[in-house]
């Protein structure tokens, strides 16, 4: 098994280009999420989805779309891209993500460079 | 306002004796909390689960503590190695809008085992 893979590794982007972060798993898990992470911010929550076709919001869902329509995809969209975007950004996966009852697997993140 | 709190500080410690991290939590008595290992420029690894009812969790060498009365969890790590330098995370699921939960990391503390 791959686990959680995220590509691009890294981009570049100017204010206003939009861009999706792609983020795939290949464990049949019904719960994926995204996080940014920011010096001293920790890991903050941005989307989230409990199985295919339902997403709902995390801490800080601003600025960026998500769909769900396999189990095994989770993009994270950004419609115009600002630089308090500039982050690294996490996908994440687990079985069923009943309140952290299981093990979250990381994704290796996408750092984003919004100039 | 921040909801779990961890050292901010890193951690430095001599290879062979035990390092301890703290993480504190505010206002809340969650069901769960989970440890994760973050290495830099690579997502979060899983560590440890521990339950609202267990007092103490262990794996090789690695124990964790959780005192839902101070609401606190202790991280200990003994026989530290310089393998073991890393950031530490914890993490609890704080409840959300219509009645789910949203899992909610601590910024982390660096931990620094010297030869």
């Amino acid at each position: 098994n791959a686990g959680v893979t995220q590509t691009p590794k890294f981009q570049v982007l100017k204010t206003g280009q939009s861009m999706t972060l792609q983020c795939a798993q290949d464990m049949n898990h019904e719960y994926m999420s995204w996080y940014r992470q920011d010096p001293g911010m920790g890991l903050r929550l941005i989307h989230y989805s409990v199985g295919a076709g339902i997403t709902d919001q995390g801490e800080v869902p601003n600025g960026y779309n998500v769909s769900r329509s396999t189990t095994e995809d989770f993009p994270l969209r950004l419609l115009s891209a600002a630089p308090s975007q500039t982050s690294v950004y996490f996908c994440a996966s687990s079985y069923s993500g009943q309140g952290l009852r299981e093990t979250q697997y990381f994704g290796p993140g996408t750092r984003l460079l919004v100039l | 306002s921040q909801k779990i709190e961890q050292n901010s500080e890193a951690l430095n410690i001599q290879e062979g004796k035990t390092a301890t991290l703290t993480c504190n939590y505010t206002n809340y008595s969650p069901a769960y909390l989970q440890w994760y290992r973050q290495d830099p420029g690579r997502g979060p690894v899983f560590l440890l689960l521990i339950r609202e009812n267990e007092k103490e969790k262990r794996k090789e060498r690695l124990k964790v503590t959780f005192d839902t009365t101070l609401k606190q969890s202790l991280f200990h790590i003994t026989a530290s190695q310089p393998a073991d330098s890393a950031t530490y995370l914890c993490a609890l699921p704080f409840p959300a809008s219509g009645g789910s939960y949203i899992p909610t990391f601590g910024r982390g503390t660096s931990l620094i085992v010297h030869p």
